[in-house]
C-alpha cells in the first residue's frame, strides 16, 4: 500500500476564509479519500474522489484529482471554527484494502 | 444507527500486563481495520479482517500484538507484556466492503506506565 502526503504541515486562517489543503501519492490507484480528525476523536470520512473522476463537490468541499500527477487537493470554503481539525487523504490502490494515512494537514481556522 | 464502538475508551497499565482492547463495528461491515495512532502522528495500520480471516497483518509491530475477530462481527486487539512504547491510541474501523470509506470508532487511549 501507498501513503498519502499532506501538505502543508499546518495551517492557519480566519473564519470566511477558504482553506486549501495538497495530498500527493506515489502509484495507481482505485480511489482517494479524504479524512478529518477532530481532536481526541476518530476520523471521520470526508469524501471518495474515484480515479476516472476529475472533481467532486459536497457541501462546502471541492475536491480536485489529477492522476498524471499523482496529486489532489481538497478545498474548503467559507471556513468556520468548526472546521478546526486535521485533515488526512488516504490514496487506495487497485487492489487495495487497507488505508495508508501521512502526518496529516492540521487546520485551525480563527473565529 | 450504532457506530463503530471500542472499549475501553481509556486504559493505564503497568509495564509488563497484557491488555485486551474490544471493537464493536457497524453491524453488516465485513471489513475491519486496527490502527495505532501516537502522539501528534498520522495513523499506522496494524490488522485487517475480512469476515473473520485477517488476509493483512503486516502492521502487527511484534509477535506481542495479536487479533481476532469472532462471528464476522466483534474484534479483540490483544498486546501481551506492554512496553512503554505500546502507548499510543488504538483506533478501529469498518466498511462495507474492503477500499470503501471507513467508519471509525473514537479509540482507545492506552497509556503503559
Amino acid at each position: 500500500s501507498q501513503q498519502g502526503e499532506e501538505d502543508p504541515q499546518a495551517l492557519s486562517i480566519q473564519e470566511g476564509e477558504n482553506a486549501t489543503m495538497n495530498c500527493s501519492y506515489k502509484t495507481s490507484i482505485n480511489n482517494l479519500q479524504w479524512y478529518r480528525q477532530n481532536s481526541g476523536r476518530g476520523l471521520v470520512h470526508l469524501i471518495l474522489i474515484r480515479s476516472n473522476e476529475r472533481e467532486k463537490h459536497s457541501g462546502r468541499l471541492r475536491v480536485t484529482l489529477d492522476t498524471s500527477k499523482k496529486s489532489s487537493s481538497l478545498l474548503i470554503t467559507a471556513s468556520r471554527a468548526a472546521d478546526t481539525a486535521s485533515y488526512f487523504c488516504a490514496p487506495v490502490e487497485t487492489s487495495g484494502s487497507r488505508l495508508t494515512f501521512g502526518e496529516g494537514t492540521q487546520l485551525t481556522v480563527n473565529p | 444507527g450504532a457506530g463503530v464502538s471500542q472499549s475501553p475508551s481509556n486504559k493505564v497499565t503497568e509495564k509488563g500486563k497484557d491488555v485486551e482492547l474490544r471493537c464493536d463495528p457497524i453491524s453488516g461491515h465485513t471489513a475491519l481495520y486496527w490502527y495505532r495512532q501516537s502522539l501528534g502522528q498520522g495513523l499506522e495500520f496494524l490488522i485487517y479482517f475480512q469476515g473473520n480471516s485477517a488476509p493483512d497483518k503486516s502492521g502487527l509491530p511484534s509477535d506481542r500484538f495479536s487479533a481476532e475477530r469472532t462471528g464476522g462481527s466483534v474484534s479483540t486487539l490483544t498486546i501481551q507484556r506492554t512496553q512503554q512504547e505500546d502507548s499510543a491510541v488504538y483506533l478501529c474501523a469498518s466498511s462495507l466492503v474492503s477500499g470503501q470509506p471507513q467508519h471509525f470508532g473514537d479509540g482507545t487511549r492506552l497509556s503503559i506506565l
